[in-house]
């Protein structure tokens, strides 16, 4: 069946530091892929998305881009800030004919990042 | 747009006890889900429902759950008798249409003691 594996964590940075967040995924199909992120007391929200191969999906900074070959997902961002401290969702929705038409997420990894 | 509503936000009961949560999809979205989320066992979907008709329940965890959604714009979920490990935060998501992405509400604290 479908799954996705992140990355534990936590994960600790200071602010304007490199993040990178590992991702990777099995489905059956060709899946749309996402990333969700979850801020304290929130529920998730969609911070990108990529459908297709070679597709970059990009929002506040952060992107991820659709890697076929290597089944990966990786979230990054170039500088982060304190207001990114979050838990990010990797997840992923199969598109071929009969596959349940939900998505699957990963655990989930906690964000800090310290001034 | 309002987004996904859900109330209460938090809900305090004790154990034996009937316990409601609501949940008001974004309107013109087609499919609902119903989700858990606990530390030990991370985002659990629960069940979901298309054009207001049950699809999958089978994350429903025994028959204490129940969920109904009696038209496009409201549904519950209901857990009676509550027990202490029914503490978790619910979350409800509404997709649309020809979509793949979910909006999630902001859940509902329920403690059980």
């Amino acid at each position: 069946g479908d799954s996705v594996t992140q990355m534990e964590g936590p994960v600790t940075l200071s602010e304007e530091a490199f993040l990178t967040i590992n991702c990777t995924y099995t489905a059956t199909g060709y899946p749309s892929l996402f990333w969700y992120v979850q801020y304290p007391g929130e529920g998730l929200q969609l911070l990108l998305k990529a459908t297709k191969a070679d597709d970059k999906g990009s929002n506040k900074g952060f992107e991820a881009t659709y890697r076929k070959e290597t089944t990966s997902f990786h979230l990054e961002k170039g500088s982060v800030q304190v207001s990114d401290s979050a838990v990010y969702f990797c997840a992923l929705k199969d598109k071929s004919s009969g596959s349940a038409r939900q998505l699957t997420f990963g655990s989930g990894t906690q964000l800090t990042v310290l001034p | 747009d309002a987004g996904v509503i859900q109330s209460p936000r938090h809900e305090v009961t004790e154990m034996g006890q009937e316990v409601t949560l609501r949940c008001k999809p974004i309107s013109g979205h087609n499919s609902l889900f119903w989700y858990r989320q606990t530390m030990m066992r991370g985002l659990e979907l629960l069940i979901y429902f298309n054009n207001n008709v049950p699809i999958d329940d089978s994350g429903m965890p025994e028959d204490r759950f129940s969920a109904k959604m009696p038209n496009a714009s409201f549904s519950t979920l209901k857990i009676q008798p509550s027990e202490p490990r029914d503490s978790a935060v619910y979350f409800c998501a509404s997709r649309g249409t020809g979509v793949d992405e979910q909006y999630f509400g902001p859940g509902t604290r329920l403690t059980v003691t």
